[in-house]
């Protein structure tokens, strides 16, 4: 069935270092990939969504990847702050039909040290 | 705009107890879904809805969990009867049918 793998399960910066997370999906069809940031006892909160049409999409200090061929898409996050701490969940979808649904990896704890 | 609102916000029942949650989706959105998330874990859906038809519920477990979203806005999901593995975070989100999805704040069930 359709799967979403994510690494690493925990990371720990250095503030101002950069973080990345790694997620690869089976799912060929798979057109539509969102992050979403997730703090402790909070709601998951979209925080960079991309395309199967493009290969990066940039917004501020956060950069997501995408490699079709692959079927691997990346999370980068520069200049990190204390916080960027959080849970850090990547997923996939077939959107733009009829069941957008997402298929979320495992999540990343990501913790960035002052 | 006003968000994804859920209710209860934490909900502690006994196994064989049944229980039930209530959404109320982001104004004009046509899309809602329910996901539960277990501890440690991303969430998994159990349920799309568009407007108050069912467009899949392919993993929720039917023979205890139900839900409807009679007049296509506000939702209901219900557990009847509660088992210990149930205890996870159950997430409302919705959408307007395009992918972004809008989550809230979730309910927090705990089944001893």
């Amino acid at each position: 069935g359709e799967n979403v793998e994510q690494h690493p399960s925990t990371l720990s910066v250095q503030e101002g270092d950069s973080a990345v997370i790694k997620c690869t999906y089976s799912d060929s069809a798979s057109n539509y990939f969102p992050w979403y940031k997730q703090e402790l006892g909070k709601r998951p909160q979209l925080i960079i969504d991309i395309r199967s049409n493009v290969g990066e999409k940039k917004d501020q200090r956060i950069a997501v990847t995408l490699n079709k061929t692959a079927k691997h898409f990346s999370l980068h996050i520069t200049e990190t702050q204390p916080e960027d701490s959080a849970v850090y969940f990547c997923a996939a979808s077939k959107g733009g039909g009829a069941t957008n649904k997402l298929i979320f990896g495992t999540g990343t704890l990501l913790a960035v040290q002052p | 705009e006003a968000g994804v609102a859920q209710s209860p916000r934490y909900k502690i029942i006994e196994k064989r107890q049944s229980v039930a949650f209530w959404c109320n989706p982001i104004s004009g959105h046509a899309t809602l879904y329910w996901y539960q998330q277990i501890l440690g874990q991303g969430p998994k859906l159990l349920i799309q809805f568009q407007n108050n038809g069912v467009v899949d519920d392919s993993q929720l477990p039917k023979d205890r969990f139900s839900a409807e979203r009679l007049k296509g806005v506000d939702s209901t999901l219900k557990i009847q009867p509660a088992k210990l593995e149930d205890s996870a975070v159950y997430l409302c989100a919705s959408s307007l049918g395009t992918s972004e999805q809008y989550f809230g704040p979730g309910t927090r069930l705990t089944v001893t």
